[in-house]
């Protein structure tokens, strides 16, 4: 069955970088897009954007555009996100999600947790 | 930027109906999409495209979009469908993902 994994739960510091996988399994990798979506405690889901497993091309939402990069290894059938300059308001869940038939995320990676603390 | 509203919780009996809805300008245009998320877990997709239903989803879960609100209809609810409930549209104008604010359903 369609699946995908994440990488386990980091903590960094401010100013830090984290670099998160998601490893999908059950389709051809190269087929579908993979979307990057986090949840900070309490909250609803922030898209940052998405890249076409593919070709490589990324699309960042501005707010995250100077400080994440995503990339994918096809041969891995890996994705992965890269983002700096880490906060405290980065702290959150991130998720990895496939883009389905349509412009929909299904399924979703079971998320990775990310604390920034001092 | 588009924004997708939603009420912040909803309730219902077991075995009533669930009505959760997702305002935006012209929604209709748009497909809506709806997850289901339970504490601790991943989303889970329940409903595409404004009312077509995944593979293994129940036919309790049901969708509809018109005019300016797109609403997730959950039939003779059951405890393990409370959950918090979130609506996504792709916003083509700026190539953007949106989400809803996301309903919290409790079942009495």
């Amino acid at each position: 069955q369609v699946q995908i994994v994440q990488s386990g739960a980091e903590v960094k510091k401010p100013g830090a970088s984290v670099n998160l996988s998601c490893k999908a399994s059950g389709y051809r990798f190269t087929t579908h897009a993979l979307h990057w979506v986090r949840q900070a405690p309490g909250q609803s889901f922030e898209w940052m954007g998405w890249i076409n497993s593919g070709n490589g091309y990324t699309k960042y939402v501005r707010k995250f555009q100077d400080r994440v990069t995503f990339t994918t290894d096809t041969s891995a059938s890996m994705a992965y996100m890269e983002l700096s300059g880490l906060t405290s308001e980065d702290t959150a869940v991130y998720y990895c999600a496939r883009e389905a038939g349509g412009d929909w995320l299904d399924p979703w990676g079971q998320g990775t947790l990310v604390i920034v603390s001092s | 930027s588009y924004v997708l509203t939603q009420p912040p919780s909803v309730s219902v009996a077991p075995g009533k109906t669930a009505t959760i809805s997702c305002g935006g300008d012209d929604v209709e245009s748009k497909s809506v999409h709806w997850y289901q998320q339970k504490p601790g877990q991943a989303p889970v997709l329940v409903v595409c495209d404004d009312s077509d239903r995944p593979s293994g989803i129940p036919e309790r879960f049901s969708g509809s979009n018109s005019g300016n609100t797109a609403t997730l209809t959950i039939s003779r609810v059951e405890a393990g469908d409370e959950a918090d409930y979130y609506c996504q549209v792709w916003e083509s104008n700026d190539d953007l993902v949106v989400f809803g604010g996301g309903t919290k359903l409790t079942v009495l």
